[in-house]
């Protein structure tokens, strides 16, 4: 089975603009879940999708919103970039919530 | 607030002795507990993982141990190996919905 795959891999947005980024699962797997990872911060989740609906979110303002597909695919979004959205962003499939499995990350850079 | 904690952020270890990672946790209510390993560029990797009706959990050379008295969880690796060397998030649920993780603990098995 092919795993979780995310793009971009890398990004360099400028502060103000927004940004998109994409994580296809692992066929089969319908919950998708995005996490923000910074140096000192751990992981730090954003949100879970399951069957195209937001089934959990985090503590992360407005600004980052994301969707699901009917084909599990997920998209999220960030607007009006901040210097401190600068991060790896991860995605995780899973099957039965408990096992996620993670994409490589989309690493953003604003400047 | 930081649900779950891993205050070594770094670990030294020979290779072929014991690896002790470490993971504190202060809400009561998590019920599943996950350790993960990370490379540099790719996604974290699922390791091992055990539930709370049980207190230990092995998979060839990683052992999970949990004490849900001290809230406490630790991941060992016998013998470690150089390929070992990587970056361990212990990460906690409840209810396998959200999952809190710990801000990791970079492991270096010298040869």
């Amino acid at each position: 089975k092919a795993g979780v795959t995310q793009t971009p891999r890398y990004l360099i947005k400028t502060r103000g603009q927004q940004v998109t980024l994409s994580c296809s699962p692992i066929s089969g797997h319908r919950s998708v879940s995005w996490y923000q990872q910074t140096p000192g911060q751990g992981l730090q989740f954003l949100f879970e999708y399951f069957s195209e609906t937001q089934r959990n979110k985090g503590n992360f303002p407005g600004r980052f919103s994301g969707r699901q597909f009917s084909n599990s695919r997920s998209e999220m979004n960030v607007s009006t970039l901040e210097l401190g959205d600068s991060a790896l962003y991860l995605c995780a499939s899973s099957q039965n919530s408990y096992e996620q499995y993670f994409g490589p990350g989309t690493r953003l850079t604003v400047t | 607030d930081q649900q779950v904690k891993q205050n070594s952020p770094s670990l030294s270890v020979q290779e072929g002795r014991i690896s002790i990672l470490n993971c504190d946790y202060t809400n009561s209510m998590f019920d599943y507990f996950l350790w993960y390993k990370k490379y540099p560029a790719e996604g974290p990797t699922f390791l091992i993982s055990i539930s709370s009706i049980k207190d230990k959990n092995e998979d060839g050379r990683f052992t999970v141990f949990l004490n849900k008295s001290a809230k406490h969880l630790s991941l060992h690796i016998v013998p470690s190996q150089p390929g070992d060397s990587a970056v361990y998030f212990c990460a906690a649920s409840e209810g396998g919905n959200q999952f809190y993780f710990g801000t990791g603990t970079s492991l270096t098995v010298i040869p």
